[in-house]
């Protein structure tokens, strides 16, 4: 496979259940990131991974938990959300962050995750 | 806080027409504009990327401009196609180099009658 991967591709869970988004990138890129698309609303950055330590949390629920083992893969743990987390979850990944010429790199989009909760 | 806005939300052309989408930003103090391009129930592509300190950048039928003083940037479409029907987002990176930090627009949604 090429690109960003991301499974499931659609997931539909009860507010008690717990589950995991998964991502993983084949570009050789050293940073991973998670977004959230919102129906009408922005998309808005929820974490960025650079060489798997985590950079930027834009002040995510904890009920979001990310998990980055390697600079290949990217988790996100869902756990007791709510329906407004209903949403499209990207991941991206890009050049790694505060190398030359590294933050100058697009970033490259998975297909997202379509996640809605009951 | 940097915000970014897209004008207009919706738009539909014919086949053919050449137009413009708009965005703008509140912060100058950007390190790089990106546009992408969304297509239904998918991820982003990125069309173009222009750099704090370019003008603009070209790609086949693709121009995006950049004014950063006036906290502008629009993306022309040439000769449009009912392939170009998607919706096109417009982001800035802000200020520091290090920071992966994407400021999103909401988005211009495109389409193309034949």
């Amino acid at each position: 496979e090429t690109g960003v991967t991301q499974t499931p591709r659609h997931l539909v869970m009860g507010m008690t259940n717990k589950k995991s988004l998964k991502c993983e990138q084949h570009l050789g890129h050293n940073a991973m990131y998670w977004y959230k698309q919102s129906a009408k609303k922005p998309l808005e950055l929820m974490f960025v991974y650079n060489f798997k330590e985590q950079t930027e949390n834009n002040s995510v629920p904890s009920r979001f938990s990310p998990e980055c083992p390697n600079s290949s893969h990217l988790f996100l743990h869902l756990h007791t959300l709510q329906p407004e987390d209903s949403a499209l979850y990207l991941c991206a990944s890009s050049q790694a962050l505060g190398v030359i010429g590294g933050s100058k790199e697009t970033q490259y989009f998975g297909p997202g995750t379509r996640l809605l909760v009951l | 806080k940097q915000e970014v806005t897209q004008i207009p939300a919706a738009l539909s052309v014919p086949e053919g027409e050449n137009l413009v989408l708009n965005c703008s930003f509140t912060d100058s103090a950007i390190y790089n504009l990106q546009w992408f391009r969304q297509d239904p129930g998918k991820g982003l592509t990125s069309l173009l990327l222009i750099q704090s300190s370019q003008r603009e950048q070209t790609s086949g039928r693709l121009n995006a401009s950049l004014d950063k003083s006036s906290g502008r940037s629009t993306l022309y479409i040439a000769a449009s196609q009912p392939g170009d029907s998607a919706t096109y987002l417009c982001a800035v990176k802000e200020g520091s180099s290090n920071t992966g930090k994407l400021i999103f627009g909401q988005g211009t949604t495109l389409q193309v009658k034949p």
